[in-house]
């Protein structure tokens, strides 16, 4: 079983509209959590960090419930520019604080 | 600065055939890691690397080596390239050993791999 799991999508939505993504992670010990951006097989880019508390940035919201190895991120108002795919990603101290990287959810966003 | 550098960006190799993937980097960076992206696979961990002189076997390490003689440059090879091996490799970095757990890893264009 793969470490992080998310489902691949392929999320379609129209312009304006919100949109969730959910992911959960085997390794209880897991240290930091983040969504990455990935655009046309280019690199990922830091989307934001996740924390227990919840944490916004304009329109992304991140959740994240340790008690269910869960992740969660929200796109309110969706725009062209946020057609991409998402990666949900953990880190763990051990293996030099590697990423574990899920496959990613694909978003279009559509006029 | 010019971040985390990938060199090259593309190559396709016959099998059996052998090169070497360069990643460089002028942030300073202990950490240094390599990995590949298949179609439909999410990244997957190679070989990563946590200071100078050290290296360790990641997710999926079998076919390839590494080196890390200098802290600002870590190198990939293939010895005998495989046609699994087609693939896109990314090289990444991240800080200094004093606050890890929060900070992003740098990312690389990537280099894009063919193996006929």
């Amino acid at each position: 079983r793969k470490e992080v799991e998310q489902d691949p999508g392929p999320f379609n939505v129209p312009e304006g509209a919100t949109v969730a993504f959910n992911c959960t992670y085997s390794n209880s010990a897991s240290q930091s959590f983040f969504w990455y951006r990935q655009d046309c097989r280019k690199e990922p880019k830091l989307l934001m960090s996740v924390y227990s508390s919840g944490n916004e940035d304009g329109r992304f919201t991140a959740q994240l419930n340790r008690a269910s190895q869960y992740i969660s991120l929200l796109i309110r108002d969706s725009k062209l520019s946020d057609s991409a795919t998402y990666l949900c990603v953990v880190m763990n101290s051990n293996s030099g604080y590697a990423l574990n990287f899920g496959k990613g959810t694909s978003l279009l966003v559509t006029p | 600065n010019a971040g985390v550098t990938q060199t090259p960006k593309f190559r396709v190799l016959k099998t059996g055939q052998s090169m070497t993937l360069l990643c460089a980097q002028d942030m300073n960076h202990e950490y240094m890691y390599w990995y590949r992206q298949d179609p439909g696979m999410g990244l997957r961990l190679i070989h990563y690397s946590v200071g100078e002189g050290t290296t360790a076997k990641g997710e999926v390490p079998d076919g390839y080596n590494v080196s890390r003689l200098k802290k600002q440059n870590f190198l990939l090879g293939l010895e005998s390239a495989a046609p699994s091996q087609t693939s896109v490799y990314f090289c990444a970095s991240l800080g200094d050993r004093g606050s890890i757990s929060n900070q992003p890893q740098h990312f690389g264009d990537g280099t894009r791999l063919s193996i006929l």
